[in-house]
């Protein structure tokens, strides 16, 4: 079965600094993988996807994530963060296997300091 | 732009009441889904859809069951809601084996 995992349940950085959020994932074959943002009170955007070819892919909000199949992770990065990132971030594969059914992370939530 | 909407942002609803939550997309996508939101317990799939009047249980089915009787329109139905019912509930549609969309979410107060 596949699965996911966000390692960090909270993470803070300044304002101005670099974001790197980690997930982690378990999967049979080539996965398609997800983040999404959520902000208080909403619902969930689709930040980036990576289906095949270009292991680097690049998201709204100037984020970016890279698939790496040996460490089978893809990890969410921005280069300088701004306070109106705050939000609740989630990791998600597939689906695969005939279901129509992704798999989520728990979230990591982003705080961000002036 | 594509566009899930959800019937209320905000509902409140005393024990044992039932509470219909509309969910309705204008993508024309095969699959919707329900889930519930709840602190440290991440999304948790309710159930889905993958065309009219087709329904399958995801985790936490119990409580809960769902209609949907056009491809745009999804509904999950509380029975008879419970104080444990109370959380956010939100919406999704995907096209196939592809990236979701979701609504605004709900915020079920039961009381």
């Amino acid at each position: 079965a596949q699965s996911v995992t966000q390692p960090d349940i909270h993470i803070t950085v300044s304002e101005g600094a670099s974001l790197e959020l980690r997930c982690n994932y378990s999967y049979g074959a080539t996965p398609y993988l997800f983040w999404y943002v959520q902000s208080p009170g909403q619902g969930l955007q689709l930040l980036l996807k990576y289906f095949s070819g270009d292991t680097l892919v690049q998201g709204i909000k100037g984020f970016e994530a890279e698939f790496k199949r040996s460490q089978s992770s893809f990890n969410l990065r921005k280069p300088s963060v701004h306070w109106s990132d705050a939000a609740e971030y989630f990791c998600a594969v597939g689906p695969s296997g005939g279901s129509y059914i992704p798999t989520f992370g728990r979230g990591t939530s982003l705080i961000v300091h002036p | 732009d594509v566009k899930v909407t959800q019937s209320s942002r905000y509902l409140v609803k005393r024990t044992g009441e039932k509470v219909f939550l509309e969910c309705v997309q204008d993508m024309d996508h095969e699959n919707m889904f329900w889930y519930r939101q709840d602190p440290g317990l991440g999304l948790r799939l309710i159930y889905f859809s993958y065309d009219v009047k087709m329904k399958e249980k995801g985790d936490i089915p119990e409580g809960y069951s769902v209609s949907r009787e056009k491809k745009e329109r999804f509904s999950l139905i509380l029975e008879s809601a419970s104080t444990n019912q109370t959380s956010m509930y939100l919406c999704a549609s995907s096209p196939g084996f592809r990236e979701q969309y979701f609504g605004p979410g709900t915020r079920l107060t039961v009381t």
